[in-house]
């Protein structure tokens, strides 16, 4: 079965600082696709950044940027430079290339503080 | 339209009771998808479409769920004979097409079974 695992419920952060969100996952598949998913207090969900696994150079998107580790099965998220508005459910998912269903963590509650 | 919309925000119904869910996609969108997400849980998936057809409903929790999209547009997600665990968040989310399009989420129904 295709899992993804996020061992941290929750994480804070101070404003500006930088904070790492960890996120793992199981499958036989070679060639998939990764996302982060934030989830604010409107419970909208909102693309952050995405992987493809076929690509060895990480994905960045201004702040955010990831460290996905294809051996170890690992897509951790770094947010740097924190802001307030980044206070939100993250969500990592998976997604093998051959269907389109997006299989999704428990989710890390992240609170930024002033 | 400009984003997913979904129909009725949130809904109260009797144990028993039918409910019927609507998601309006994105109008260029081919691809739509619906997801169950239980409070404190990721989004699961239940089924997609593309167009018309329905690839894949193996999410789909038991018999009592059904989804439709006659017309390559609007979907509906019908719970029969609605109980207790049915209760969470419905959301429904619309892509470009199959692959590694990004899927664009809706604000959700949530869906409480009393």
């Amino acid at each position: 079965a295709q899992t993804v695992t996020q061992s941290q419920p929750e994480m804070s952060v101070q404003e500006a600082e930088t904070v790492t969100l960890s996120c793992t996952y199981d499958t036989s598949e070679n060639n998939y696709y990764l996302f982060w998913y934030k989830q604010p207090p409107s419970r909208q969900m909102i693309l952050v950044i995405r992987q493809e696994a076929y690509k060895q150079q990480n994905a960045t998107e201004n702040r955010f940027s990831v460290n996905f580790q294809k051996a170890a099965k690992s897509f951790s998220l770094k947010i740097s430079d924190s802001q307030l508005g980044d206070t939100a459910m993250y969500f990592c998912a998976f997604s093998p290339f051959y269907t389109d269903k997006l299989i999704f963590g428990t989710g890390t509650r992240l609170q930024v503080f002033p | 339209g400009a984003g997913v919309s979904q129909s009725p925000r949130y809904k109260v119904t009797k144990r028993g009771q039918d409910v019927t869910l609507r998601c309006d996609p994105i109008s260029s969108h081919a691809t739509l998808y619906w997801y169950q997400q239980a409070l404190g849980q990721g989004p699961e998936f239940l089924t997609y479409f593309n167009y018309e057809a329905q690839p894949d409903k193996s999410g789909l929790p038991s018999d009592r769920f059904s989804a439709e999209r006659p017309e390559g547009s609007i979907s509906t997600l019908t719970i029969q004979r609605t109980e207790q665990r049915d209760s969470a968040m419905y959301r429904c989310a619309s892509s470009q097409g199959q692959g590694s399009y990004e899927q664009y989420f809706g604000p959700g129904t949530r869906l409480t079974v009393t």
